[in-house]
């Protein structure tokens, strides 16, 4: 299986701030890797696809970066509705999809 | 907009099969490039993939389940299902149907179900 692993797990911040949230793969994965957003009682939600392209319908204060083994989700701004857990995803291979332990953006 | 929605049984006794149903409306199963997905994620926990089965019906399924996993495709419903055989307490989670959209290759999980929770106890 492909490991991915999330740091940090968990994150305060405040209204207004920039966020980086990092996830690492245990081998590489070119740009196959995707972010998602949950809320608690809710299902994912996708926002970015194969690293950096932005999903339709997602505000645009949220971007990814990264190729290879590491990979970025930034949140530009945060608003309080971006107070969620957030996956990672590698859809390399699929003997499985694997996602990362997720992480859980708090207000500060 | 293509919407799904997990049904199924809320409780399975242990070494019972669990299905479950995915209803596809607002598009048809059968078109399109899609892989049909399962998705479970236990109580606090992070996100666990199942599975998936293609419109054309080839199936991938996740190694530490394929002895006990069936996803099949069921087009004059316009829906997909779960099955998990030999069910224990590890099985108890909330089960999510998606839509796997393919792009250049790349696939990811662009519309989701509500999720359905499942619990296994006698």
């Amino acid at each position: 299986d492909i490991q991915m692993t999330q740091s940090p797990s968990s994150l305060s911040a405040s209204v207004g701030d920039r966020v980086n949230i990092s996830c690492r793969a245990s081998q590489r994965i070119s740009t196959y890797l995707n972010w998602y957003q949950q809320k608690p009682g809710k299902a994912p939600k996708a926002l970015i696809y194969t690293a950096s392209n932005l999903q339709s319908g997602v505000p645009s204060r949220f971007s990814g970066s990264g190729s290879g083994t590491d990979f970025t989700l930034t949140i530009s701004s945060l608003q309080p509705e971006d107070f969620a857990t957030y996956y990672c995803q590698q859809s390399y291979s699929t003997s499985p999809y694997t996602f990362g332990q997720g992480t859980k953006l708090e207000i500060k | 907009q293509v919407q799904l929605q997990e049904s199924g049984p809320g409780l399975v006794k242990p070494s019972q099969t669990l299905s479950l149903t995915c209803p596809v409306s607002g598009g048809s199963i059968s078109s399109g490039a899609y892989y049909w997905t399962w998705i479970r994620q236990p109580a606090g926990k992070g996100l666990e993939w199942i599975g998936r089965i293609f419109t054309g019906g080839t199936t991938n399924y996740n190694p530490s389940l394929k002895s006990r996993v069936t996803i099949s495709l069921d087009t004059s419903k316009n829906q997909f299902s779960l099955q998990l055989s030999s069910v224990t307490a590890a099985d108890t989670a909330v089960y999510y149907c998606a839509r796997e959209r393919m792009i250049r290759g790349v696939g990811y999980m662009d519309v989701w179900g509500k999720g359905t929770t499942v619990t296994v106890s006698s």
